[in-house]
């Protein structure tokens, strides 16, 4: 069975720049998150949803973030405008149910010059 | 609120002794889950195991065994016989049941030399 699939794997832009970075959850499961991981911060949930309905995204940095999830096997999370401060991983995961654990794609890493 | 604790930054233990990975939660509710991942340096996020608060048995599986004790709000991951392939951050999480999110430790940077 195909795993949460994430692109792009690596992603280098320079300041100033669109990034979106997409997800395809494990088909069948109803909720999908967005962490982010640093050496500084360690792993920050962004932004969950249920059922394709954004539930808290109390942990979205600022308004350059934003994720939208149009249907059960994908969602995007953008950044405009990038900063350096912004490179870190990126992983998607989904969930089967509640509260269940959470299957992790393999990260996109982001880093903005 | 939920909180994780995994107070050892970093272990580094030789090839074949026994390790063990402390994790201390805090929560008010009941009824939660905790939960086990290994991050190897390929960078994924394993899931290794979830038990939930009205099953304290302890678990086994290979060279792996956790230890859940509710009077101490600790649920420990220990390796036996580590191996250089057991290096990796693991982590340890809380869930709480309608609440949604899972709330994750700072990990723990687990070394294991030759």
């Amino acid at each position: 069975d195909a795993g949460v699939i994430q692109s792009p794997r690596h992603e280098v832009t320079e300041m100033g720049q669109e990034v979106t970075l997409r997800c395809k959850p494990i088909s069948g499961h109803n909720s999908l998150f967005w962490y982010r991981q640093t050496m500084m911060r360690g792993l920050e949930l962004l932004i969950y949803f249920n059922n394709n309905v954004p539930i808290d995204d109390s942990g979205m940095p600022e308004d350059r973030f934003s994720a939208k999830m149009p249907n059960a096997s994908f969602s995007t999370l953008k950044i405009q405008p990038s900063e350096p401060r912004d490179s870190a991983v990126y992983f998607c995961a989904s969930r089967p149910h509640e509260p269940g654990e959470l299957f992790f794609g393999e990260g996109s890493r982001l880093t903005v010059l | 609120a939920q909180k994780v604790t995994q107070a050892q930054t970093e272990i580094s233990v030789v090839e074949k002794e026994d390790v063990t990975l402390d994790c201390v939660y805090e929560t008010r509710d009941t009824t939660y889950y905790l939960f086990w991942y290994k991050q190897p340096p390929s960078g994924e996020l394993v899931f290794l195991i979830r038990r939930n608060s009205f099953d304290e048995q302890n678990e086994i599986s290979g060279r792996y065994s956790w230890n859940f004790q509710k009077s101490t709000s600790s649920f420990n991951f220990t390796i036996t016989a580590s191996q250089v392939v057991d290096s990796a951050v693991y982590f340890c999480a809380l869930g709480i049941t309608n609440a949604g999110k899972s709330t994750f430790g700072d990990g723990t940077t687990l070394t294991v030399k030759p």
